[in-house]
């Protein structure tokens, strides 16, 4: 069972304009999420998280959304560049257990167009 | 280099041999986590340690797939006899608790790309 679901596997936005990136979870133990950037031969790096007891969470361009009754976050990119084009995979943790593990997304590719 | 290492970058092997993928973390992190990435998926947890306790291996396939790390840096990732379906990247993160929270983000290494003939 896929407990993070990216339902989009890839996204085409315009340069300048904003990308959302969308996440989907089951799990109601989860409280912590993250979304990590993935380039081609590289390992995924973290771009933003956000904790269960928020429902926003803001750096620079990106902005992370939550919205628990729906179990559904979202990552905005505003506005987005063409350095941004890369695989996109949203992650989950439920922190309170006491574990590191992490639950991943499929990931969406997002390709921003010059 | 700060980053997490892995290696070999990329392993061929016949099925039914053995391998060892080793991870070598970020100085100082405490915890270290092996997952695998199929191809189009995200990465799969298979287990992760604190210090040298293997804290939850709850995502190892079968008992084919084992992991240490003995002194509480470097760890290996064996998986014996191996099989077809063990094709994947094998990636490596390290941490610097075991929490997840903001400051303690894992970090991801570069991965291994096992291939089984």
């Amino acid at each position: 069972d896929q407990q993070v679901k990216q339902n989009s596997p890839s996204l085409s936005v315009q340069e300048g304009r904003i990308s959302i990136l969308n996440c989907d979870y089951t799990n109601s133990m989860f409280d912590y999420f993250l979304w990590y950037k993935k380039y081609p031969a590289e390992g995924p790096t973290f771009l933003i998280s956000i904790s269960s007891i928020k429902d926003k969470n803001e750096d620079g361009r990106f902005t992370v959304f939550l919205n628990k009754s729906a179990k559904h976050l979202s990552l905005h990119i505003v506005p987005s560049q063409p350095g941004d084009s890369a695989v996109y995979f949203c992650a989950a943790s439920a922190g309170s257990s006491n574990t590191g593990k992490l639950i991943f997304g499929q990931g969406t590719t997002l390709q921003v167009k010059p | 280099g700060a980053g997490v290492s892995q290696s070999p970058r990329y392993k061929v092997t016949k099925r039914g041999q053995d391998v060892a993928l080793r991870c070598d973390p970020i100085s100082g992190h405490v915890s270290l986590y092996w997952y695998r990435q199929a191809l189009g998926q995200g990465p799969e947890f298979l287990t992760y340690f604190n210090y040298e306790a293997q804290q939850d291996k709850s995502g190892l396939p079968n008992d084919r797939f084992s992991a240490e790390r003995p002194e509480g840096s470097i760890s290996t990732l064996t998986i014996q006899r191996t099989e077809q379906r063990d094709s994947a990247m094998y990636r490596c993160a390290s941490s610097l608790a075991q929490y997840q929270g903001a400051g303690n983000e894992q970090f991801f290494g570069p991965g291994t790309r096992l291939t089984v003939l």
